[in-house]
């Protein structure tokens, strides 16, 4: 059974600092790797995909790496800004034809001015 | 990607009643799937919706329950029966495409808080 695992929980940092979210999972055998972002009481937002054959994905300031190997993924965020306060989630697709996601709890972010 | 409209987007119920959720998706879609977010949990799905065949639920999760309907390729609703506290949480619809057709695009969410 898919278990993923986010860390830290929640993270506190002053605005313009760099950060790193980690996701890591239990079963390597994914199709794909999706980050989100959830603002409070709201839906998802869809951030960056990476699919099982790559390594990383960019998009603006969030780069996105996948280590299928050994289970992880991380979230790096540039010169954060107050407005990237969210709770990021992380999700995997396995394989064998499941379009379930299987989700982590989260990383709460707080970037303050 | 495909855009969704999710309506109630939160609702305040008595216990023993029943809320529908409904979903719309600005183009067809074979699945629709729609997941729990309980406070403080990660999301969790509860079922598959296709059109034109019975919904298919995760372990924990019932048709009595939770029914599904699926009229037709672009609409989908849930209905949370017999509502007791333990059912307040976020509610979401999800449909396949996004990010290349790869990923998944999700619906605002609905809110529900049961008293």
């Amino acid at each position: 059974k898919q278990e993923v695992t986010q860390i830290p929980a929640a993270l506190s940092v002053p605005e313009g600092e760099n950060l790193v979210l980690n996701c890591s999972f239990t079963d390597s055998a994914i199709y794909n790797l999706q980050w989100f972002r959830q603002d409070p009481g709201k839906g998802l937002t869809s951030l960056l995909l990476i699919q099982s054959s790559q390594r990383e994905q960019t998009s603006g300031r969030l780069n996105a790496s996948l280590d299928k190997s050994s289970g992880r993924s991380t979230l790096y965020i540039a010169a954060s800004q107050p407005g990237d306060s969210a709770t990021y989630l992380c999700a995997v697709r396995t394989q064998g034809g499941s379009e379930k996601l299987v989700f982590g709890k989260g990383t709460k972010l707080t970037v303050n001015p | 990607s495909a855009v969704i409209s999710q309506k109630p987007s939160r609702d305040i119920c008595q216990r023993g009643t029943s809320l529908t959720i409904q979903c719309q998706v600005d183009s067809q879609v074979t699945m629709m799937f729609w997941y729990r977010q309980q406070p403080g949990q990660s999301l969790t799905l509860i079922a598959t919706a296709n059109q034109g065949s019975e919904a298919t639920y995760e372990s924990g999760f019932v048709i009595d329950k939770f029914p599904i309907s699926r009229p037709n390729l672009t609409f989908s609703t849930l209905t949370v029966s017999n509502m007791s506290p333990e059912d307040s949480s976020i509610y979401l619809c999800s449909v396949p495409g996004g990010d290349g057709d790869y990923g998944y695009t999700f619906g605002s969410g609905t809110r529900l808080t049961v008293v």
